[in-house]
């Protein structure tokens, strides 16, 4: 059973332009939420996070946004480069269990 | 440089043989865990290991073991028993599993397992 789930496989931006990247989850015990990226041919790195009593949560170029009542997030990247490009998964924690999206591959053409 | 090693980086079985694949830390990380990772999916929870010489089945234990004798150590066995054992594996860790600010879970590289 997915309760995270990245329906975008993937996401083909424009240098410069944002990136939107988004995320559903079903378990409304999840109380924090992370956002990884994955290079090829290395593990994932932490991102950024955000808990659920915050809607949003900005760091740098990234921001994540939680809409608690949709059970939705999203992660945004402004100004999107082409070093951004990679796969980035959402995950989600909750009764002391993590769980993973299945990643969306971003892509950002020069 | 802290981190996590896993190796093989890539690993070849034949059927019916046994496989295991290495992890060590040097984080000081009390909490290790096995994933599995599978076209289209996320991430699934082999095993997980709290603290020294004790583990935990995840989601998808069957067909492995683990064990955890050094807290920098947690090595996964992949079985004969494990049906459908081709897939990319993740080691990890955190500093416990209460993951939140200032506590979150640092991966290895992977290891690419093939059963040919």
């Amino acid at each position: 059973d997915q309760q995270v789930k990245q329906n975008s496989p993937s996401l083909s931006v424009q240098e410069g332009r944002i990136s939107i990247l988004n995320c559903d989850y079903t378990n409304s015990m999840f109380d924090y939420f992370l956002w990884y990226k994955k290079y090829p041919a290395e593990g994932p790195t932490f991102l950024i996070s955000i808990s659920s009593i915050k809607d949003k949560n900005e760091d740098g170029r990234f921001t994540v946004f939680l809409n608690k009542s949709a059970k939705h997030l999203s992660l945004h990247i402004v100004p999107s480069q082409p070093g951004d490009s990679a796969v980035y998964f959402c995950a989600a924690r909750g009764n002391n269990d993590m769980r993973f999206g299945a990643g969306t591959r971003l892509t950002v053409k020069p | 440089d802290g981190g996590i090693t896993q190796s093989p980086k890539y690993l070849f079985r034949k059927e019916g043989q046994n496989v295991t694949l290495s992890c060590e830390q040097n984080l000081n990380h009390d909490a290790m865990y096995w994933y599995r990772q599978d076209p289209g999916q996320g991430l699934r929870l082999i095993y997980y290991s709290q603290i020294v010489n004790d583990f935990q089945k995840g989601d998808i234990a069957e067909g492995y073991s683990v064990s955890r004798e050094k807290k920098e150590s947690f090595p996964l066995t992949v079985t004969s028993a494990q049906k459908n054992p081709t897939a990319f594996y993740l080691c990890a860790s955190s500093i416990d599993r209460q993951i939140g600010r200032g506590n979150t879970i640092y991966f290895g590289e992977g290891s690419w397992l093939t059963v040919v």
